[in-house]
């Protein structure tokens, strides 16, 4: 398995929700990240874990939580989102080679959230 | 501040003609410097990456070059293919190798005319 998957593709929700996203890849990747993108934009970290622990966290407001319970997985949960939060979320993964040099960032497709 | 800036936003050439996309970064520590390319509705792929102790790299029909003491880097596609009609992103790494960001510049979009 070579690609990084997200779950689900689209998301409705209304701003007292609570949902999850999820992301997952089997390629042995050990350093995970959350972006966010907006229509026209580039994308925008908002966290990095490292050897499943969080290393960066871009001052994202804390209706976004950030998860990985095993390091195939990360989660990012919402609670009481703004309707401005609507974006596609996308989640990439990076391979962790000691001694190494920077290694690529693979993507996954996205979940398109709408916030209503 | 971390900063990259691209130009231009917008570029359209004819199939067949070069193209080339310039960026400029602020961190002098930044040492990766990858290009991806998204189309629409699609997600980020890499194109080809460049690391600060490599002046030039090609790939085809694709390469780029880093000028680390001037802080800029730049994207040159040659034989322009009407599939290569997307928005082009470059960006610089902040960051250790196990933990490291990337700031993106915000982004060309190329048209290719047939």
């Amino acid at each position: 398995d070579t690609e990084v998957t997200q779950t689900p593709k689209h998301l409705v929700m209304g701003m007292t929700n609570k949902k999850s996203l999820k992301c997952e890849q089997h390629m042995g990747h050990r350093a995970m990240y959350w972006y966010k993108q907006k229509a026209k934009k580039p994308p925008e970290l908002m966290f990095v874990y490292s050897y499943e622990k969080l290393s960066i966290n871009e001052s994202v407001p804390s209706r976004f939580s950030p998860e990985c319970p095993n390091s195939s997985l990360l989660n990012l949960h919402l609670h009481a989102l703004q309707p401005e939060d609507s974006a596609l979320y996308l989640c990439a993964s990076s391979p962790i080679q000691r001694g190494s040099t920077y290694n690529e960032q693979f993507f996954g497709p996205g979940t398109r959230l709408t916030v209503l | 501040g971390e900063n990259v800036e691209q130009h231009p936003s917008t570029l359209s050439v004819q199939e067949g003609d070069s193209a080339v996309i310039k960026c400029t970064y602020s961190d002098s520590a930044s040492n990766y410097f990858p290009w991806y390319k998204q189309e629409l509705g699609k997600r980020p792929q890499l194109i080809i990456d460049i690391r600060s102790n490599v002046g030039e790299k090609k790939d085809q029909r694709i390469a780029v070059t880093l000028n680390k003491t001037a802080k800029h880097f730049s994207l040159h596609i040659t034989e322009t293919q009407p599939e290569d009609s997307a928005v082009y992103f470059c960006a610089a790494s902040i960051g250790g190798y196990s933990s490291y960001k990337l700031i993106f510049g915000s982004g060309t979009r190329l048209l290719v005319r047939p």
